[in-house]
C-alpha cells in the first residue's frame, strides 16, 4: 500500500505546454513537499506547503487538505524542466516522510 | 549556504566487501536522514537521526547495515558485507529541527555491487 500516489508516472510534453502533475495521499499530514530530481543529479526541494497555493516563477503548487490532493503545475514548459518530480508528505505515525514514486517529465523542444 | 555534502559520489565494489558512505549535513540542521533510492522509485527511509540519536531505524537491515552520527553532525552509513541487491543510490538529507522544515538532499552515492 502506497501512502502517496502520483500521476502520471511518465509525461512527455511539447515545449510551451502547460503541465500538471497530481499527487494523492492517504495519511494525515503536516506538510507536503514537491521535489525535483534531474538525471544523475541530487534532489531539490521546490515547494513545501500545508495549505492553499504557492508560486515560484513558472511553477505553481496547490493543495486541497480535505481531498488529500496536491497538484504541481508548470506553465510555458521548457526542455530544462525535464526531470523527475517527486511528491512527499510529512505526517502519519511518528511524523515521518512518505514519498511518491515520481513523475518522469520530458519536454521536447 | 553550503548544501548537504556526500561522498563518495560513486562506488563500485564486489559482493561481500564492506562499503561506507559519508554525509555532512547543512550546518545547524539537527535532523539527518539516510535514504535508499532504486531506479524509478522514490526514496525509502533507512534511518533518521535527531542530533546524535537514531529516532527511527525500523527500516534499516541491521544484519548488514549500520550507521552512526557521532557528535550529532556528520554521519556515516556502512554496509558489511554488501550484496548484489544493495546496488542503489544512497541519499542523505537534512532539515532543521521540528516538522514542516524543508528537506535538503545531497547528490547521493551511487553504489554498484558486482
Amino acid at each position: 500500500k502506497n501512502e502517496v500516489e502520483q500521476s502520471p508516472q511518465n509525461l512527455t510534453a511539447q515545449e510551451g505546454e502547460f503541465i500538471t502533475i497530481n499527487c494523492s495521499y492517504s495519511v494525515g499530514i503536516s506538510a507536503l513537499h514537491w521535489l525535483q530530481q534531474h538525471p544523475g543529479g541530487g534532489i531539490v526541494s521546490l515547494f513545501m506547503l500545508s495549505s492553499g497555493k504557492k508560486k515560484h516563477g513558472r511553477l505553481i503548487a496547490t493543495i486541497n487538505i480535505q481531498e488529500k490532493h496536491s497538484s504541481l503545475h508548470i506553465t510555458a514548459s521548457h526542455p530544462r524542466d525535464s526531470a523527475v518530480y517527486i511528491c512527499a508528505v510529512e505526517g502519519g505515525t511518528g511524523n515521518q516522510f512518505y514519498f511518491g514514486t515520481g513523475t518522469s517529465l520530458t519536454v521536447i523542444p | 549556504e553550503a548544501g548537504v555534502v556526500q561522498s563518495p559520489r560513486y562506488k563500485i565494489i564486489e559482493k561481500k566487501q564492506p562499503v561506507a558512505f559519508w554525509c555532512n549535513p547543512i550546518s545547524g540542521h539537527n535532523t539527518l536522514y539516510w535514504y535508499l533510492q532504486n531506479l524509478g522509485q522514490g526514496p525509502e527511509l533507512l534511518i533518521r537521526y535527531e542530533n546524535e540519536e537514531a529516532v527511527d531505524d525500523s527500516q534499516l537491515p541491521k544484519d548488514r547495515f549500520s550507521a552512526e552520527r557521532l557528535k550529532g553532525v556528520d554521519s556515516t552509513l556502512k554496509i558489511q558485507p554488501a550484496e548484489l541487491g544493495d546496488s542503489a543510490v544512497y541519499l542523505c538529507a537534512s532539515s532543521s529541527q521540528g516538522s514542516n522544515s524543508p528537506l535538503h538532499f545531497g547528490n547521493g552515492t551511487r553504489l554498484t555491487v558486482t
